[in-house]
């Protein structure tokens, strides 16, 4: 099954600056996608990352707040732009393709914007 | 458009105690996926199983079993003698084949001794 290796695990930052979060998978996936988990909430989807093509966004995150890249089919990153204390959450890379057809979370990102 | 209920908030059970944890599922596809995930304290989802929409059978996995009814769009978590350990937050989710995820809101599981 995939391996997920995410970073960094956990940041601090001012307001106003942006984070560039990387996901390396040890194998080649299609697809990736980034989670947003907000403290004490569930996981929500940002947004898909296809190599080759722009991500799709789902609806209340935009391309400018959180463009995408994908280089190549195992390395994505997700930059968090322009960062309020509001975007203070867990980011999370994941993959298909885990041990028995499960989806692979990276280890999370752990944001905190002051 | 998919949907995972999951009603329970916070369960608070006793060591030896059997829990059940609910997940109601809404979608219009025929084949689809479900699946249960746990988040610990420490912050990583780690998978407990996936379902297809075909595979009504009970699955069972040590103390972890889980019920999926098609009639009552459900899929249940049952945790048979529960343990400390298994204080977390479970998350039910829902796919088609090869799209992302979509969470429940998660039940958070607090075992004491």
């Amino acid at each position: 099954s995939a391996v997920i290796s995410q970073k960094p695990s956990r940041d601090i930052c001012q307001r106003g600056t942006s984070l560039t979060i990387q996901c390396q998978v040890d194998s080649q996936v299609t697809m990736m996608f980034w989670y947003r988990q907000q403290p004490g909430q569930s996981l929500t989807l940002i947004a898909t990352a296809n190599q080759g093509s722009e991500a799709t966004y789902e609806s209340g995150f935009v391309i400018d707040k959180f463009p995408i890249s994908r280089p190549n089919l195992t390395f994505s990153t997700l930059t968090v732009s322009n960062m309020s204390p509001e975007d203070s959450s867990i980011y999370l890379c994941s993959v298909a393709g885990g041990q028995d057809y499960g989806y692979t979370f990276g280890s999370g990102t752990r944001l905190t914007v002051v | 458009a998919q949907k995972v209920t999951q009603a329970q908030t916070e369960i608070s059970v006793v060591e030896k105690e059997d829990v059940t944890l609910d997940c109601v599922y809404e979608t219009r596809d025929t084949t689809y996926y479900l699946f249960w995930y746990k988040q610990p304290p420490s912050g990583e989802l780690v998978f407990l199983i996936r379902r297809n929409s075909f595979d009504e059978q009970n699955e069972i996995s040590g103390r972890y079993s889980w019920n999926f009814q098609k009639s009552t769009s459900s899929f249940n978590f049952t945790i048979t003698a529960s343990q400390v350990v298994d204080s977390a937050v479970y998350f039910c989710a829902l796919n088609q084949a090869g799209t992302a995820l979509i969470f429940g809101k998660g039940t958070t599981l607090s075992v004491s001794s």
